[in-house]
């Protein structure tokens, strides 16, 4: 099973800065990343996919990109409805995992 | 509208059974796989298994594998997870989740269900 880790835990962000989550992979799993935002008491939403994709409708201040298993998702500058929590997935073999999530805070 | 409508919230007493429903709509039921995600209580997402419609072939976690069971019924657009004998540790939100491409199970999940909270509490 493929272990992705999620850094840091929390970040503490102002409105309007920018924010950098990490996540890393065990092992290789080629682009096949992705990345969900999830507010309280919601369904997480796709963000990114195969790493640097948006996915419809997600503004152009989210990106993704990747070094080798290494994969960031930088948000250029936050609005209010982005502090949340997110979490990478990788779909590239099965089980699908999950990273275990970085809570993004009002500083 | 594609989308997938789950089953609404249960509270089961532990060794009791129990089957939760996610019914999708908007686009072809049977030409893509649907998975399973746990989220306990405050705490992260957990992939449980995947089942594709169209010929019921379906995978588990290994972490969850023999603790539950996934099904779909085609002719009426459902997939089911189901617990022959609930614990206490299953308490969860449960969610079904669509993969973005038809035909591969192996994708970034576009199409989620709103969630099925289940308690088990004697």
């Amino acid at each position: 099973e493929i272990v992705m880790t999620q850094s840091p835990a929390t970040l503490s962000v102002s409105l309007g800065e920018r924010a950098t989550l990490s996540c890393r992979a065990s092992q290789t799993i080629s682009s096949n990343l992705a990345w969900y935002r999830q507010k309280p008491g919601q369904a997480p939403r796709l963000l990114i996919y195969g790493a640097s994709t948006r996915a419809t409708g997600i503004p152009a201040r989210f990106s993704g990109s990747a070094s080798g298993t290494e994969f960031t998702l930088t948000i250029s500058s936050l609005q209010s409805e982005d502090f949340a929590v997110y979490y990478c997935q990788q779909y590239n073999n099965w089980p699908v995992t999950f990273g275990g999530g970085t809570k993004v805070e009002i500083k | 509208e594609v989308q997938l409508v789950q089953s609404g919230a249960e509270v089961k007493k532990p060794g009791e059974s129990l089957k939760i429903s996610c019914k999708g709509s908007g686009y072809s039921f049977t030409n893509y796989w649907i998975a399973w995600v746990r989220q306990m209580p405050g705490k992260g997402l957990e992939w449980m298994g995947i089942i594709y419609p169209i010929d019921s072939d379906t995978r588990y976690s290994p972490s969850f594998q023999g603790q539950v069971t996934i099904s779909t019924d085609r002719s009426i657009r459902t997939a089911y997870l189901q617990w022959s004998s609930l614990k206490a540790s299953d308490t969860a939100m449960y969610f079904c989740a669509r993969p973005s491409s038809s035909n591969y199970g192996g994708d970034a999940f576009d199409i989620w269900g709103q969630g099925t909270m289940v308690t088990v509490s004697s």
